[in-house]
């Protein structure tokens, strides 16, 4: 079956740390991959995608590079700021025709000036 | 251009009892999903409507069902409410056709069942 698994969290970074947050997945097919986040009491946001190999998806600072080989889709940003702090998710979509997201976990991540 | 939107914000209820969820789709989209998000959890998907009938379900019994009406907004319907179906609803939408499959969430719907 198809599943996502992210690193365990809280991960706790001062201020303009770089960060790294851990994906890996399981796929039949060949699935499009995303990062959303969600602030506290808000829904999810789309943060950034890639839907093939070596594709890296970048945003708001954020990237990540899906890497078919290792079935990877970590999560990187050179320099964070406490307004980033959230939970991040990891999530696949099997391109079947209808769209149909498997979520990981989550990672909550605090930043402290 | 407003997004999706969800209502009631918060609701409670009594085990046993009946509740419905509604969701309005960003403009433009045809295909609404329902998701369910226990706490600390990741989303679980629930099932997907286009064209007012359901297209995909997830691992979730028939207590739950939905419908989708002609201006693409939809319903979720949960019947006999156990405490486990305390959670975050969200509903997400999209475009048939849009090859990236990107889905855009609402705030979702706090349910707690007493």
């Amino acid at each position: 079956g198809n599943s996502v698994t992210q690193m365990e969290g809280p991960v706790t970074l001062s201020e303009e740390a770089f960060l790294t947050i851990n994906c890996t997945y399981t796929a039949t097919g060949y699935p499009s991959l995303f990062w959303y986040v969600q602030y506290p009491g808000e829904g999810l946001q789309l943060l950034l995608k890639a839907t093939k190999a070596d594709d890296k998806g970048s945003n708001k600072g954020f990237e990540a590079t899906y890497r078919k080989e290792t079935t990877s889709f970590h999560l990187e940003k050179g320099s964070v700021q406490v307004s980033d702090s959230a939970v991040y998710f990891c999530a696949l979509n099997v391109n079947t025709g209808f769209q149909k997201l498997v979520f990981g976990t989550g990672t909550r991540l605090l930043v402290s000036p | 251009d407003a997004g999706v939107t969800q209502s009631p914000t918060h609701l409670i209820k009594t085990r046993g009892q009946q509740v419905t969820l509604r969701c309005s789709p960003k403009s433009g989209h045809d295909t609404v999903s329902w998701y369910q998000q226990a706490l600390g959890q990741g989303p679980q998907f629930i099932f997907q409507y286009y064209e007012e009938e359901e297209r995909q379900r997830g691992n979730f019994p028939d207590r739950f069902s939905g419908h989708q009406f002609p201006n693409y907004s939809s319903e979720l319907n949960v019947n006999a409410l156990l405490l486990g179906d305390s959670a975050l609803y969200l509903c997400a939408s999209s475009v048939r056709d849009r090859g990236s499959y990107e889905q855009y969430f609402g705030p979702g719907t706090r349910l707690t069942v007493t």
